[in-house]
């Protein structure tokens, strides 16, 4: 089992439609939680990290569920601007320095 | 200008020859990270560097050597490239607070081992 895993997807949604994403992750010690956001072919960026009461940026909306271990993304209102694959990111935990990529969710949002 | 460099973007060699890639940052930061990601799998960290004096390998260091020759500049070396290291390979940065720090990452490197 993968230590944090994402559904590749893709997602293809009209413009305006809202969607979310999940993240699961194994390690119960993890500390610390974001998403990040890459587009094709380019380096990836933070997005947003995520608190355990959660939390909102515009139209983006993060969660975390520490008791079933996984990690939400909401996208409200979506833009053609938002296509793009959107990478969990989970680290802490015991044995020293650890931080893992999800493999990203892809997302298309359609005219 | 970019805050993260990576040379070069882009780079076709054959097997068994040795390879370098470099990353300079200005943003300043002690920790400089090399990661490749691969089509299905995320990225993967190769070497990380929390100093100039501190080196440890990551997930998949193997085939693979580091250099910190500076805060501003950390090179991955492949000693004898093979086709499967055949990669997108990022550099990134973060700062010492905290147990994770947001990682600012250069634009990549295309690496075709044939």
């Amino acid at each position: 089992r993968k230590e944090v895993e994402q559904d590749p997807g893709p997602f293809n949604v009209p413009e305006g439609a809202t969607v979310a994403f999940n993240c699961t992750y194994s390690n119960s010690a993890s500390q610390s939680f974001f998403w990040y956001r890459q587009d094709c072919r380019k380096e990836p960026k933070l997005l947003m990290s995520v608190y355990s009461s959660g939390n909102e940026d515009g139209r983006f909306t993060a969660q975390l569920n520490r008791a079933s271990q996984y990690i939400s993304l909401l996208i409200r209102d979506s833009k053609l601007s938002d296509s793009a694959t959107y990478l969990c990111v989970v680290s802490g935990g015991t044995g020293g320095f650890k931080t893992i990529f999800g493999a990203g969710t892809r997302l298309f949002v359609k005219a | 200008d970019a805050d993260v460099t990576q040379t070069p973007r882009n780079r076709i060699t054959k097997t068994g020859k040795r390879i370098m890639l470099e990353c300079s940052q200005t943003k300043g930061h002690d920790r400089m990270y090399w990661y490749r990601q691969d089509p299905g799998l995320g990225l993967r960290l190769i070497y990380y560097s929390f100093d100039v004096k501190d080196i440890n390998k990551g997930e998949i260091s193997d085939g693979y050597s580091v250099s910190r020759q500076a805060q501003a500049k950390f090179s991955l070396s492949l000693e004898s490239a093979i086709p499967n290291q055949t990669a997108l390979y990022f550099c990134a940065t973060s700062d010492e607070r905290g147990s994770y720090n947001e990682q600012f990452f250069g634009p990549g490197t295309r690496l075709t081992v044939l």
